[in-house]
């Protein structure tokens, strides 16, 4: 069955350092793979996807993230994080009938 | 283009009660989704409809009943609350077969329910 796994619950980084969570996928096919950021009290908004072609993909705010296939990876990453991408990122992957699986979350806080 | 809109945004509900949410898109999108988000478990699918008139069962559809009676409308009912049921409810849309980007899911701000 299609997993997806979070595994950092929490992560805290500075104002201005570097950011990657990570996620990994467990699919039997060609992974469509997303992104997702909820700021709190918010829906959740699309930060990138990943269908075919290039593994390196860029998103909105800066963000990236690396498909790689023999990792069963979709990590996301950003070089300078800013106060406000302070929020709760989920990772997805898409199923042969157009449903996402997704994972249990990170909660990215920002120190100051 | 509002997007998709949920309503109502907050309710408390006490046990054995029903209540309906609404979730509204203007995107034309064929497919549309509920999910229910818990802390620590992400977002889990309730039920979903890949059309006007369908409907299926997703990964928690206990305690839950759906219809789909205009393409731009999505109904999800509770027919007797239960404290477990006490959430987020998100709806979300997709899959307009004239844009290649039919696996992006579009969210609404969500409704957050209590139930007593």
């Amino acid at each position: 069955a299609q997993s997806v796994t979070q595994p950092d619950i929490h992560i805290t980084v500075s104002e201005g350092a570097s950011l990657e969570l990570r996620c990994n996928y467990s699919y039997g096919a060609t992974p469509y793979l997303f992104w997702y950021v909820q700021s709190p009290g918010q829906g959740l908004q699309l930060l990138l996807k990943y269908f075919s072609g290039d593994t390196l993909v860029q998103g909105i705010k800066g963000f990236e993230a690396e498909f790689k296939r023999s990792q069963s990876s979709f990590n996301l990453r950003k070089p300078s994080v800013h106060w406000s991408d302070a929020a709760e990122y989920f990772c997805a992957v898409g199923d042969s009938s157009y449903k996402l699986i997704f994972g249990s979350g990170t909660r990215l806080l920002v120190r100051p | 283009n509002a997007g998709v809109t949920q309503t109502p945004k907050f309710r408390v509900l006490k046990t054995g009660q029903s209540m309906t949410l609404l979730c509204a898109q203007d995107m034309n999108h064929e497919y549309m989704y509920w999910y229910r988000q818990d802390p620590g478990m992400g977002l889990r699918l309730i039920h979903y409809s890949v059309g006007e008139g369908t409907t299926a069962k997703g990964e928690v559809p206990d305690g839950y009943n759906v219809s789909r009676l205009k393409k731009q409308n999505f109904l999800l009912g509770l027919e007797s609350a239960a404290p477990s049921q006490t959430s987020v409810y998100f709806c979300a849309s997709s899959f307009n077969p004239l844009s290649a980007a039919s696996y992006e899911q579009y969210f609404g701000p969500g409704t957050r329910l209590t139930v007593t």
